[in-house]
């Protein structure tokens, strides 16, 4: 099957820089990809990384590592707008999985 | 303007009670997706659709039923026998790289 791990919480301060890890198994891998949800919305793409490597993109990257099937989400120049929940998403051969998601809490 | 559209966006059901959320995309994509999402969790898969006329069963799809169609839509059926139904459903479409979400249905059982 498919899994995504992801920490539940974590906490920054406003003007840092943060990363957000994600595991993963799979026996089919198309990609990794970066959602944000504000709380009440809907989920927003962020980043996608189907190569090795750091993918940029503004304040935001994200990096795979196929061999590891290990990923990150960094956030620099942190702003309080900033404070949502952050999902990283597994694409397979024909879907798309979901971590649990990781809560950002930023502190001013 | 292209997007995907889920209506309504609450909605109060009766226990014992089917009730269908629709979900419409303009993208012309092929992929379509339903989750569920409880408090605090993440997306869990409930059905997905590659290709009008046929679908697939996600993680959770007991109590759930859908249909495609259309390639535009995928209306997702909550019927009674779904044991815990209150919950926030998400609709999205997907390209090869990314995923577009309505902006979801608030479903609650009274």
């Amino acid at each position: 099957g498919q899994s995504l791990e992801q920490p539940s919480e974590v906490t920054a301060v406003e003007g840092a820089i943060v990363q957000i890890n994600c595991t993963y198994q799979t026996s089919g891998f198309y990609g990794l990809s970066w959602y944000q949800q504000h709380d009440g919305g809907a989920p927003t793409f962020l980043s996608y990384n189907a190569l090795d490597g750091l993918e940029e993109t503004g304040r935001f990257s994200s990096f795979l590592s196929r061999s590891d099937s290990y990923g990150y989400l960094l956030l620099q120049e942190l702003q309080m707008k900033d404070s949502a929940s952050y999902f990283c998403a597994l694409r397979g051969e024909d879907k798309i999985i979901f971590g649990k998601g990781t809560r950002l809490h930023i502190l001013p | 303007d292209g997007g995907i559209t889920q209506s309504p966006k609450y909605l109060f059901r009766k226990e014992g009670q089917n009730v269908t959320l629709s979900c419409e995309q303009n993208l012309n994509h092929d992929a379509m997706y339903w989750y569920r999402q409880d408090p605090g969790q993440g997306l869990r898969l409930i059905y997905y659709s590659q290709i009008v006329n046929d679908f697939q069963k996600g993680d959770i799809a007991e109590g759930y039923s859908v249909s495609r169609e259309k390639k535009e839509s995928f209306p997702l059926t909550v019927t009674s026998a779904q044991k815990n139904p209150t919950a926030f459903y998400l609709c999205a479409s997907s390209n090869d790289i990314e995923a577009f979400f309505g902006q979801g249905t608030r479903l609650t059982v009274v």
